[in-house]
């Protein structure tokens, strides 16, 4: 089955410097790669998601880019504020009939520093 | 706009007991997902629902069952618990042509 790594576990960063998060996954046939962010005690939020048909995607200051040979995928977020502390999931699937089960990474703990 | 929704947010069961998870999903979603988090762990695929017909299967226990019923909405049966089963279950809802999941708040589950 598939496995997705993600690193670092834990980044700190200052307020308003970017921050990188980086999986790799082990299905070729994976081609659907979400982004969550999870805060204390609530279900994982949707913040991007990309296709293997893309290359990069960009909602204001969050991107997710994609390399489908290397099977390796980042989150960027740019000018980070306190509010984007919290776990980071990147997750993958095949997508193949619509409903199938996200493969997590183990999260990274972004700690935005004032 | 509406989320997906669960119930109950908290549930307290003893060792050997049988607990019933509920969700129901964003209006108009067909296909329901239920994952398992552990502390500190990352979201765990059980199973998934398309149309009321088991569509993907994750690492679900045999002591586990879960349902869609014709609203959509789906249940999760969790039975003999067990300690190691207390952790967050989370139900996620997409539309069927897409695959963007759509996470509720969780249910916790504590076994003692």
């Amino acid at each position: 089955g598939e496995n997705v790594e993600q690193h670092p576990s834990t980044l700190s960063v200052q307020e308003g410097d970017s921050a990188v998060i980086k999986c790799t996954y082990s299905d070729s046939a994976s081609n659907y790669f979400p982004w969550y962010k999870q805060e204390l005690g609530k279900g994982p939020q949707l913040i991007i998601d990309i296709r293997s048909n893309v290359g990069e995607k960009k909602d204001q200051r969050i991107a997710v880019t994609l390399n489908k040979t290397a099977k390796h995928f980042s989150l960027h977020i740019t000018e980070t504020q306190p509010e984007d502390s919290a776990v980071y999931f990147c997750a993958a699937s095949t997508g193949r009939g619509g409903a199938d089960g996200l493969t997590f990474g183990k999260g990274t703990h972004l700690i935005i520093q004032p | 706009a509406a989320g997906v929704i669960q119930s109950p947010r908290h549930l307290i069961k003893e060792k050997r007991e049988t607990a019933t998870l509920k969700c129901y999903p964003i209006p108009r979603h067909d296909t329901v997902y239920w994952y398992q988090q552990g502390p500190g762990q990352d979201p765990q695929f059980l199973i998934s629902f398309y149309e009321k017909m088991q569509s993907d299967k994750g690492s679900i226990p045999d002591r586990f069952s879960a349902q869609q019923f014709s609203d959509y909405h789906s249940e999760l049966n969790m039975s003999s618990l067990e300690l190691g089963d207390s952790a967050l279950y989370f139900c996620a809802s997409s539309l069927i042509t897409q695959e963007t999941q759509y996470f509720g708040p969780g249910t916790r589950l504590l076994v003692l």
